[in-house]
Formats: structure tokens, sequence, C-alpha cells
């Protein structure tokens, strides 16, 4: 099974910063598809961004982008201009063309943001 | 409001009893997926059904079954609960279709407390 790293369970960023979240993933398929979660203390589970493997340009929503490294199989989340709302956990997932349709999912990042 | 509907939001029982809950997909997506959070935990795959029939299978326990009907809404069924069951349960939807660019749209969760 696929597999998806996320190597820090904990970062913080004062607001109006930016922050970098990390993820990376382990795969041997060429086609598929990247997400960033956001769970806010209301747990309610939010799409963020996504990108698709064979774009190369990195795919942005406002004040959040992505660092899309095919090569390295990383998948970074970019905050711009932080904001106490964007306190949450991120989570990381995967989706391939050829596993079913399942998502993978990493173990998170609790951002705290510091006013 | 992702369009996918979990009843109920909330439930509370006690050791050795079953409960069922329940998801409505949004309309038009074929696939259901089901996921547990434990406190502080990541997100863990139970079960994955399309059209009704199941797709794929997870971490998913035996005293755990789950069924999508006709009308494609889905109910996970817990029994012999014990108290390391209690956990936030995801119902999430997507279209089910293989190679398709979609996402996963995720209810409000059902937060089952076992006492």
């Amino acid at each position: 099974a696929q597999t998806v790293t996320q190597s820090q369970p904990e970062m913080s960023v004062q607001e109006a910063e930016t922050v970098t979240l990390s993820c990376t993933y382990d795969t041997s398929e060429s086609d598929y598809y990247l997400f960033w979660y956001k769970q806010p203390p209301s747990r309610q589970m939010i799409l963020v961004i996504r990108q698709e493997a064979y774009k190369q340009q990195n795919a942005t929503e406002n004040r959040f982008s992505v660092n899309f490294q095919k090569a390295a199989k990383s998948f970074s989340l970019k905050i711009s201009d932080s904001q106490l709302g964007d306190a949450a956990m991120y989570f990381c997932a995967y989706r391939g063309t050829n596993t079913g349709n399942q998502f993978y999912f990493g173990t998170g990042t609790s951002l705290t943001v510091i006013p | 409001d992702s369009g996918v509907t979990q009843t109920p939001k909330h439930l509370i029982t006690a050791t050795g009893q079953r409960v069922t809950l329940r998801c409505s997909p949004r309309s038009g997506d074929l696939s259901v997926y089901w996921y547990q959070q434990s406190l502080d935990q990541g997100l863990q795959f139970l079960i994955q059904y399309y059209n009704g029939e199941e797709r794929a299978k997870g971490n998913i326990l035996e005293r755990f079954s789950a069924q999508q009907f006709p009308d494609l809404h889905s109910e996970l069924n817990l029994s012999s609960l014990e108290l390391g069951d209690s956990a936030l349960y995801f119902c999430a939807s997507s279209v089910g279709v293989s190679g398709y660019n979609e996402k996963l749209f995720f209810g409000s969760g059902t937060q089952l407390s076992v006492l």
C-alpha cells in the first residue's frame, strides 16, 4: 500500500508570517493525485488544495500553495499571511489511479498560529 | 456544507452494545468511505463501497461491518463495543470513477463514546 509521511507532528507560526508543512509519499505509480485537508477544532475535514501529478505547475488557492516535487515524491503546503483561523490539523493525502480509488492519509501536522 | 450527511452526530453507549452509524453521500457520488479517527490520531481507513459493492477493506475489525444500500446510503455497524472503539467516525464520498480527478468530501462525523 502507498504510504504518506508527515514528519512534523506540530508546527507553529506567527500571525501574518509564512509556514510550510511537509509531506512525502511512496508510490510506484506515475499518475496520481495529492491533497491537503484541514481539520479545525470543529473536526470537520475540509479540502484545502489538490494537485494532479501530471501537472508541473504547482497548485495555488489564495494564500495556500504547494511545492510539488514529483521526482523527490514531496508535496509541501505553504500558507502565506497566516491567520488565526488557519490553526488546525493538516493532513496530506494521496490517491492513485490504480489503487481502487483509495485515499491514503498522513498522520497529520498540528498547526498553531501565534497572535 | 460538503453535502455528505452523517447521523447521529453524537452517540453514547456502553461496552458490549451495538450501534449503527448512517451516512448519505453527496448527490451523484457512488463511492462511500468510512474512516475512524481516535483521539489525537490520524485517519484510519476502514472500508469503501462503490455502487453497493465492497471495493476495499482497510483496518476494519471483525466486530465491525458495513453495507451500502441501493439508494447509495451506507451504514456502519459496530458490535460488542469496547472502550477503545471510542472515536470520531467519518463517512466520505466521491464520484468513484477510477482515474477520474475526484475529491473526497467528508461528513461532519459521528462522535462515539463507549462508557
